[in-house]
């Protein structure tokens, strides 16, 4: 069974750095087919694209937030990690990890996602 | 970076009835390259339409995607009561993605 689970601070204050992880389990980080996205949902709002690293760890970030993003991941723990520089009020969203397939020139979607966590940014 | 414009962004039906969903992007997309995802309040998103037209895994065949260029659309025949929810197209290219802003689909 594949999934994902976030996990990281509830409460953040402003300036601050976020630290969230991305838990998988059921397939592994070096399939050459699978990436994992950081997806954010502010409150009644549509849904962001954040981040996404590949499977050969090149990396893709949102140009609105180019600059306060970075991903990594660590293989062998199965863990995909963000983090987000000088937090904002407006950061305050839920944050999803989410596996992405693709191979050669066809997308498959973003098919397992987990079940977000809520940061909140406030002094 | 290219733009997802949904439309409308209320679709007030009875169950029973069909809804039909729009997505114009501000650029022509490769059409492998498009989804559809629904979402339901407190729940994560789920993959319905890969490819603009193939269907997830799970999917009911009352869910489809058409479309090609700019201009995507999914359709929901005979809505059920567990389709009411808000839906969001997403394109992927150049290794960046982008969502729409969603379209809901309500109960009239």
């Amino acid at each position: 069974q594949v999934t994902l689970k976030e996990s990281g601070p509830v409460l953040v204050k402003p300036t601050e750095t976020l630290t969230l992880t991305c838990t998988v389990s059921g397939f592994s980080l070096s399939d050459k087919r699978l990436g994992v996205s950081w997806i954010r949902q502010a409150p009644g709002a549509a849904l962001q694209w954040l981040a996404h690293i590949f499977s050969n760890d090149d990396k893709s970030y949102n140009p609105s937030l180019r600059g306060r993003l970075t991903i990594s991941k660590d293989t062998s723990k199965s863990q995909v990690v963000l983090t987000m520089t000088n937090m904002d009020p407006v950061d305050t969203a839920t944050y999803f990890c989410a596996r992405a397939e693709q191979w050669m020139m066809e997308y498959y979607g973003m098919d397992v996602w987990g079940q977000g966590t809520t940061v909140t940014v406030s002094s | 970076e290219i733009v997802l414009t949904q439309s409308p962004g209320t679709l007030s039906l009875s169950p029973g009835e069909s809804a039909t969903l729009s997505c114009r992007a501000s650029q022509i997309i490769v059409s492998n390259y498009f989804a559809w995802y629904q979402q339901k309040p407190g729940q994560a998103p789920r993959l319905l339409i890969y490819g603009a037209s193939s269907r997830a895994t799970g999917i009911p065949d009352r869910f489809s995607g058409s479309g090609s260029g700019t201009d995507f659309t999914l359709t929901i025949t005979r809505l059920e009561p567990e389709d009411f929810a808000v839906y969001y197209c997403q394109q992927y290219g150049r290794s960046l993605w982008t969502f729409g802003q969603g379209t809901k689909v309500e109960i009239k």
